[in-house]
Formats: C-alpha cells, sequence, structure tokens
C-alpha cells in the first residue's frame, strides 16, 4: 500500500528543544516539501528537496532544518530558533519536481509548544 | 509569492445543491490545482487544469480557468455530506533555478448539511 507516512501524528516541543519530524514515502517520488498550516491559512513552503543529498529553502525556513539522505525519507528538524513553532506541518512528494505535478500529501504532523 | 485567495471564505448548502468557490491569482501560471483538506487530516489532490486549458471535468467537478482574469472556479455538483471539508486552490509556476513550486490559497471552508 503505497504512500507517505509522517510520525508522530502529535508533538510537542519545549521550550529551546530541538524537535524532529519524520517523513516516509514508499511511492519512489524524487520529490519531497514540508508544508506548514496555521489555522484558518493556507500552506506555507519550508523546504523541499527535488533529488536525493539535495534541497532549497522555501518561504519560510529560518529556524528549520531539513536533511535528504535517502530517496524514501526527508525529516524536519524544528530547532529553538523557530520561535513560533505551534502548527500543523505536512510532508509531500510529488513524481519530480516539474511543471504540472500534483502532489500526495501525509497525514500531517501536529506540533504545539508546552 | 503569488497567491491564490478563494472565496467565499466559507460556504453551507444542503445535500444534493450545487457549489461554487472561486480563486484569484496575482500573476501567470503554468497550472492551477484544487486540494481538499479534511479536518486534520492531509490534503487530496481534485483536479490540475493547465494554462492552456479553459475547463476540465473530473466526476462532479468542474473547474474553469480564466487567464484574462487570473481567475479559475470549482464547481461541485449534486453536493454529499462526504464533501464537507476545506478546498483549497493552489497555483503552479516557474520559481527560478529549474523548479517549479505551488502556492496555496487559504481555501473555503465548505459544509454540506444532510
Amino acid at each position: 500500500d503505497g504512500g507517505i507516512t509522517q510520525s508522530p501524528k502529535y508533538l510537542f516541543r519545549k521550550e529551546g528543544q530541538n524537535v524532529t519530524l519524520s517523513c516516509e514515502q514508499n511511492l519512489n517520488h524524487d520529490a519531497m516539501y514540508w508544508y506548514r498550516q496555521d489555522p484558518g491559512q493556507g500552506l506555507r513552503l519550508i523546504y523541499y528537496s527535488q533529488i536525493v543529498n539535495d534541497f532549497q529553502k522555501g518561504d519560510i525556513a529560518e529556524g528549520y532544518s531539513v536533511s535528504r539522505e535517502k530517496k524514501e525519507s526527508f525529516p524536519l528538524t524544528v530547532t529553538s530558533a523557530q520561535k513560533n513553532p505551534t502548527a500543523f506541518y505536512l510532508c509531500a512528494s510529488s513524481i519530480v519536481s516539474g511543471v504540472n505535478e500534483k502532489l500526495f500529501f501525509g497525514s500531517g504532523t501536529q506540533l504545539s509548544v508546552l | 509569492s503569488q497567491q491564490g485567495e478563494e472565496d467565499p471564505q466559507a460556504l453551507s448548502i444542503q445535500e444534493g445543491e450545487n457549489a461554487t468557490m472561486n480563486c484569484s491569482y496575482k500573476t501567470s501560471i503554468n497550472n492551477l490545482q484544487w486540494y481538499r483538506q479534511n479536518s486534520g487530516r492531509g490534503l487530496v489532490h481534485l483536479i490540475l487544469i493547465r494554462s492552456n486549458e479553459r475547463e476540465k471535468h473530473s466526476g462532479r467537478l468542474r473547474v474553469t480557468l480564466d487567464t484574462s482574469k487570473n481567475s479559475s472556479s470549482l464547481l461541485i455538483t449534486a453536493s454529499r455530506a462526504a464533501d464537507t471539508a476545506s478546498d483549497f486552490c493552489a497555483t503552479d509556476a516557474y520559481s527560478g533555478a529549474g523548479s517549479y513550486q505551488l502556492t496555496f490559497g487559504k481555501g473555503t471552508k465548505l459544509s454540506v448539511i444532510p
């Protein structure tokens, strides 16, 4: 059963703590993305990766970091530098990063600050 | 970044009625896509219309695109309770360095009353 798996579903962060959100896909897609969604808002792009060992900043990359060591995995770390991390985080993938590509999304991780 | 803006922000209809939501965007695009999000879940791709197309159908969905007015509309016919969700438009445009980005609007929250 192919798809994108995000874990955990809920995550709590203490002040000054880094936390890592997991995203795994078995769709054999080259491109992967991280979006942030705040209540009543659209999605904002944090980082994206077109291929293994390569990634680019999106519109709101400050306070976040990513890695793409394997095609299947694109973890997102929310660092202590991100002062307002409470949000719903969505991971997505596409066959390639190109025009007319549709995105496949995971079920999201809700991050809250304790 | 160019962002699609949906209108209305919220829409409540009776089951069986048609629902129409609109999306306006700022500059030229390669394509426009519609996605659906059930509460607390990831997004699911509904339909994609290319910039050289004017109308497209998929099941109960009909999307139109008017590039002269930078606008699109999504019509859902014979609505069902299961259509209750937030629908987002996303515009796909070249973002430089050989990559394309999808930019999402804030969504229309559709409620279908049984």
